[in-house]
């Protein structure tokens, strides 16, 4: 079955460390997002694509990068983590058939602590 | 940035009622959605609304998609312990969605 899978689920690293997540799609989508997750906000995108070689910032990009080599993966890069980055982050993927709302399928998440 | 409120932000209720939650924008949107979060998953669609005077229904659940196109509603008719969790809103703006920042439903034992 096709899924979309993320790595680390859970992530303890120190402030101005450089952390990379990991998002792995086999639906063959061309869309992903990152998303990050905090109380009270709901969910605020980071950082999405449309495409192999396509990336675009989202409504919260600072301190972070993303890139698209292949239609599978987009990991997600905090530079040089800080406090404030401590959260869930969860990553999406949707297909980009005209028309309709574009079902986004989720992975489970990983819960990052920047100490 | 576009926001979208939603409310309530939580919900204590007893097994067997009917629960309804709402979303208001400042901007327009062509589609709204509804998602489920159940504790350390990803949110899952559970309603989308593509039209405005829109009513959906998918088993006990039932959404509206609003005539000014700024609002959405939710109803949970006959709750389950199984509905706990916490339910979004989303507006879809290209292929981007702008999310509320949740309703929490807690069902009391």
């Amino acid at each position: 079955d096709a899924e979309i899978t993320q790595s680390p689920r859970h992530k303890i690293t120190e402030t101005g460390r450089q952390v990379t997540l990991a998002c792995h799609q086999t639906w063959n989508h061309n869309n992903m997002f990152w998303y990050r997750q905090d109380l009270g906000h709901g969910l605020r995108l980071i950082h999405y694509s449309y495409g192999v070689q396509d990336t675009n910032k989202g409504e919260v990009s600072d301190g972070y990068s993303v890139s698209r080599s292949n239609t599978e993966d987009l990991p997600l890069t905090l530079e040089s983590a800080a406090s404030s980055q401590t959260s869930v982050y969860f990553c999406a993927s949707s297909d980009s058939v005209g028309g309709n709302y574009n079902e986004q399928f989720f992975g489970p998440g990983t819960r990052l602590t920047v100490l | 940035g576009q926001q979208l409120n939603q409310s309530p932000q939580s919900m204590f209720i007893q097994e067997g009622e009917d629960v309804s939650m709402n979303c208001t924008s400042s901007s327009i949107f062509n589609t709204w959605l509804w998602y489920k979060q159940d504790p350390g998953e990803g949110p899952v669609l559970l309603i989308a609304l593509y039209k405005a005077g829109e009513l959906t229904s998918n088993g006990r659940l039932t959404a509206q998609f609003g005539i000014t196109r700024k609002d959405s509603f939710l109803n949970i008719s006959a709750s389950i312990p199984s509905d706990v969790g916490i339910y979004f809103c989303a507006g879809q703006f290209n292929y981007q969605l702008i999310w509320g920042a949740g309703t929490k439903l807690i069902i009391k034992p």
